[in-house]
């Protein structure tokens, strides 16, 4: 496609809920990134794929943060049993190969907020 | 650690009333620097890219620049449009082949008419 989109675009999940938030990258980019941004802060990197291996998974906050990117296009976030300090936006980045020092580019984000 | 500082946190301008965002770093090594300009509920939109000290990238009103401890983002003459936030990220060398961008908390600017 054109850009990054990423679904849903809004979400509001009870707290103990599982959630699962999509991201379909610009066709042909191998990189593909997830951000987490609180309100009023810069984007915190969660984890790094290319293609299907998830090659940093650093960023993850908890075991119940979990990532996948099977098929090495779309990729899915999964957060189990949701908690309050996990309502942020979150953000999928996308790239060409990052050895080339291609542009990396991000799509609107999925706000997720746990009542 | 890897870090980055924007200052200032906010900036109001009236339009027409040129000014610089400070973004300063500390890393291992620098890969690459980065701008991007956020609108309120979108996702960050792409601007520059700097690699070396010395560097110098323009874009309409914006002009970046790179030396060895910070970055300035130049906005010349700006207009109610400009307004957003904008963002400053570094690339490590350390962070190996991931690309993993550090970000600052970002400059939050209004342009008045």
């Amino acid at each position: 496609g054109a850009g990054v989109s990423q679904s849903p675009r809004y979400k509001v999940a009870k707290r103990g809920q599982d959630v699962a938030l999509r991201c379909d990258p610009i066709s042909g980019h191998v990189s593909l990134f997830w951000y987490q941004q609180a309100l009023g802060q810069g984007p915190e990197f969660l984890t790094y794929f290319q293609n299907e291996a998830q090659l940093d998974k650093s960023g993850l906050p908890s075991d119940r943060f979990f990532a996948e990117r099977p098929e090495g296009s779309v990729s899915t976030l999964k957060i189990q049993r949701t908690q309050q300090e996990d309502s942020a936006v979150y953000l999928c980045a996308s790239s060409g190969r990052i050895s080339s020092g291609n542009t990396i580019y991000f799509g609107e984000g999925s706000w997720l907020t746990v009542v | 650690e890897d870090q980055v500082t924007q200052s200032p946190e906010a900036l109001r301008l009236q339009e027409g009333e040129s000014s610089s965002l400070n973004c300063s770093y500390t890393v291992s090594g620098l890969r690459g620097l980065f701008w991007y300009r956020q609108d309120p509920g979108k996702g960050p939109e792409f601007l520059f890219t700097l690699y070396s000290a010395g560097e110098e990238k323009e874009k309409e009103r914006l002009k970046a620049t790179l030396t060895k401890k910070e970055s300035f983002l130049h906005i010349t003459a700006p207009k109610p449009e400009d307004s957003a936030t904008y963002l400053c990220a570094v690339q490590a060398v350390g962070s190996g082949n991931t690309g993993k961008l550090i970000f600052g908390q970002g400059t939050t600017l209004q342009v008045k008419p």
